[in-house]
């Protein structure tokens, strides 16, 4: 039980193009759901949390209008790199947070890598 | 803010050897430290979690402690196996159950035959 998906594992793309990531969790109801983003050897950095049918909440220097962050459901959270730059590839995570447990536990997906040429 | 720091950056240990892997948090005043295995590409998975009330907890091979005073947690792994080589992050969470995860930069490990 409680996996999370992320759709595409790996992306290629031309610098100015947008690129959608989805995250998805497949055996449980999530209401939060948390973006990371890492880069080679650093850890992961949280860009924005996401809560069901709400704003995203952005962390301190991430910039809302270029990562577009959308939790329309219970199950689904999608980041948007808009007018994506080299600057922006990285390894972007996404974490679902299950309601109903103990602790509130995250769990992790297992990552999309963004390429930008 | 919340500082996590993971030393040392990169370790590489003959099969069999015990190994200790350190994490040091800056605030003690944290809810839970979660310890995390993530292979090269890959996402994360949790190994062990001990909460602020807990000293240790332990999984197979796996043992993690954790020392609030002195903002740190250990992680060792028994007869360290080839099959153990990757990278392990420590994170912390602050305040309570709801607070976010404040994430170590990894220790990458390398376990040869």
């Amino acid at each position: 039980g409680a996996v999370v998906s992320q759709h595409p594992s790996w992306v290629i793309c031309k610098s100015g193009t947008s690129v959608k990531i989805e995250c998805r969790s497949l055996d449980f109801q999530a209401t939060t759901m948390f973006w990371y983003r890492q880069f080679p050897k650093q850890s992961l950095m949280l860009m924005a949390t996401s809560n069901e049918g709400s704003k995203a909440t952005y962390e301190q220097g991430v910039e809302k209008d270029k990562f577009l962050i959308n939790h329309a459901s219970l199950t689904l959270s999608t980041l948007t790199v808009t007018s994506a730059h080299p600057e922006d590839s990285s390894f972007y995570i996404c974490s679902a947070r299950a309601l109903l447990t103990v602790g509130k536990t995250q769990y992790f997906g297992p990552g999309t890598r963004l390429l930008v040429l | 803010k919340q500082e996590v720091t993971q030393i040392p950056a990169a370790l590489s240990v003959p099969e069999g050897e015990n190994l200790v892997l350190n994490c040091s948090f800056t605030d003690s005043a944290i809810y839970n430290l979660q310890w995390f295995r993530q292979d090269p590409g890959k996402g994360l998975t949790s190994l062990l979690l001990i909460q602020s009330s807990q000293r240790e907890q332990t999984s197979g091979r796996l043992n993690a402690s954790l020392d609030k005073s002195s903002g740190r947690s250990t992680l060792y792994i028994a007869a360290s196996q080839p099959g153990d080589s990757a990278t392990y992050l420590c994170a912390s969470k602050s305040t309570d159950s709801w607070g976010k995860l404040q994430f170590g930069a990894g220790t990458q490990v390398v376990v040869t035959p």
